[in-house]
């Protein structure tokens, strides 16, 4: 089945714990994406990855870090975590090229004391 | 950054009404789309339009891409319970591959 899996769906930490979010796709898509979603203020793009290797800023980059070290994966790290990133986060994959259905993963709840 | 402007913001209907919503930006965007979020699941696209003044239907459900490349709306007709969610707008801004999402419209439907 074709699909995008976050791991772990559920997460109450504290501030300044290390803490990375899984996301895994099985498209073999080029193009993944994280977002935020908070109320009132819809999805805000954190980072995405054109391809392995190639990352860049979404609208809301301060504070996470990614890699995309092979296509499936691309994993979003919070090294210092801080009450103000609990939300509720979700991984996006989609195609190369003119494509623009994007694949949303179940969503990662956070929560930062 | 860039922003969507998306209204209303939330609406309740009756079973079988027509729903209308639209987006607004401040700049262009050479692409719209349109998602819904059902409750605890992520967004699922429905309709993506390419061309200033395209219209697409996707079953009940309409979308245009504004002259201007400013704006969209959504039509729902003959909504149904499972119409219920959070409906998105979205747009590629021109030149980059972010992604910019509306605040979305939230939809209750009264059987």
């Amino acid at each position: 089945e074709a699909q995008v899996t976050q791991n772990p769906r559920y997460l109450i930490t504290v501030t300044g714990k290390k803490l990375t979010v899984t996301c895994s796709q099985n498209m073999n898509h080029e193009y993944m994406s994280w977002y935020r979603q908070d109320p009132g203020l819809g999805l805000r793009q954190i980072y995405y990855s054109m391809n392995v290797e190639v990352t860049d800023k979404g609208d809301v980059p301060e504070g996470y870090k990614v890699s995309r070290k092979e296509k499936r994966n691309f994993p979003l790290i919070l090294e210092s975590p801080s009450p103000n990133q609990t939300s509720l986060y979700f991984c996006a994959s989609r195609r190369g090229g003119a494509s623009h259905e994007q694949y949303f993963g179940p969503g990662t709840r956070l929560t930062v004391t | 950054g860039q922003q969507l402007n998306q209204s209303p913001q939330s609406m309740f209907i009756q079973e079988g009404e027509d729903v209308s919503m639209n987006c607004t930006s401040s700049s262009i965007f050479n692409t719209w789309l349109w998602y819904k979020q059902d409750p605890g699941e992520g967004p699922v696209l429905l309709i993506a339009l390419y061309k200033a003044g395209e219209l697409t239907s996707n079953g009940r459900l309409t979308a245009q891409f504004g002259i201007t490349r400013k704006d969209s709306f959504l039509n729902i007709s003959a909504s149904i319970p499972s119409d219920v969610g959070i409906y998105f707008c979205a747009g590629q801004a021109p030149g980059t591959y972010k992604y910019i999402f509306g605040t979305g419209t939230r939809l209750k439907v009264l059987a």
